[in-house]
């Protein structure tokens, strides 16, 4: 089976623009989830989606959404970007949700100017 | 909220020796899950832990979840260059919460 996969692998925005980041999730994977990593504040959930459907949500300003399509591929956008959204953003999809294996995809690097 | 918490954040090994890194949790785990990820890679699945009081071995690696299912460990002998990276552990079934990881360098 492929991978989970994300694009764009890198990408660099201004302060104030906003940005959509793509997931493809393993085959048969209902589940993806997208995480926030910095090296100062580790990886953080941001949000988890399951059949199209929002089923969790971190600690993270209304700023950040996303949403699942019915293939189950998932996008997450952040609007008004600011300096400290500069991250590795990783989406990881499983079968049927957190409490099972993750599988991370290789994430993709957001630099805001 | 539930809160994992991991150490030491750093740990640097000569290669040949072992160590052990920490996991505790604010509340009772469902299960424990263990990541690794190399330097500049993704988090890869290590394994995950269920029972109270469970031990789970991969070659050098073994693993450990409390009896109490609020704490676990990750034991590595006879260290290996290959195992330079970042260990995470997760734990939550609504939220998983990721701790801040332990950081290997290997001194060969």
């Amino acid at each position: 089976k492929a991978g989970v996969t994300q694009t764009p692998r890198y990408l660099i925005k201004t302060r104030g623009q906003q940005v959509t980041l793509s997931c493809s999730p393993i085959s048969g994977h209902r589940s993806v989830s997208w995480y926030q990593q910095t090296p100062g504040q580790g990886l953080q959930f941001l949000f988890e989606y399951f059949s199209e459907t929002q089923r969790n949500k971190g600690n993270f300003p209304g700023r950040f959404s996303g949403r699942q399509f019915s293939n189950s591929r998932s996008e997450m956008n952040v609007s008004t970007l600011e300096l400290g959204d500069s991250a590795l953003y990783l989406c990881a999809s499983s079968l049927g949700g957190l409490g099972e294996t993750q599988y991370f995809g290789p994430g993709t690097r957001l630099l805001v100017l | 909220g539930q809160q994992v918490m991991q150490i030491p954040q750093y740990q640097h090994v000569q290669e040949g020796e072992d160590f052990t890194t920490y996991c505790n949790s604010s509340t009772t785990l469902s299960n424990i899950q263990w990541y690794k990820q190399r330097p500049g890679g993704h988090p890869v699945f290590l394994i995950q832990l269920v029972k109270s009081g469970e031990v789970k071995k991969q070659k050098r690696l073994t693993f450990q979840f409390g009896e109490a299912k609020k704490n676990s460990s990750l034991h590595i002998t006879a260290t290996q260059t290959t195992d330079v990276g970042t260990y995470f552990c997760a734990g939550g079934d609504y939220k998983l919460s990721f701790g801040a990881g332990t950081t290997v360098t290997v001194r060969a």
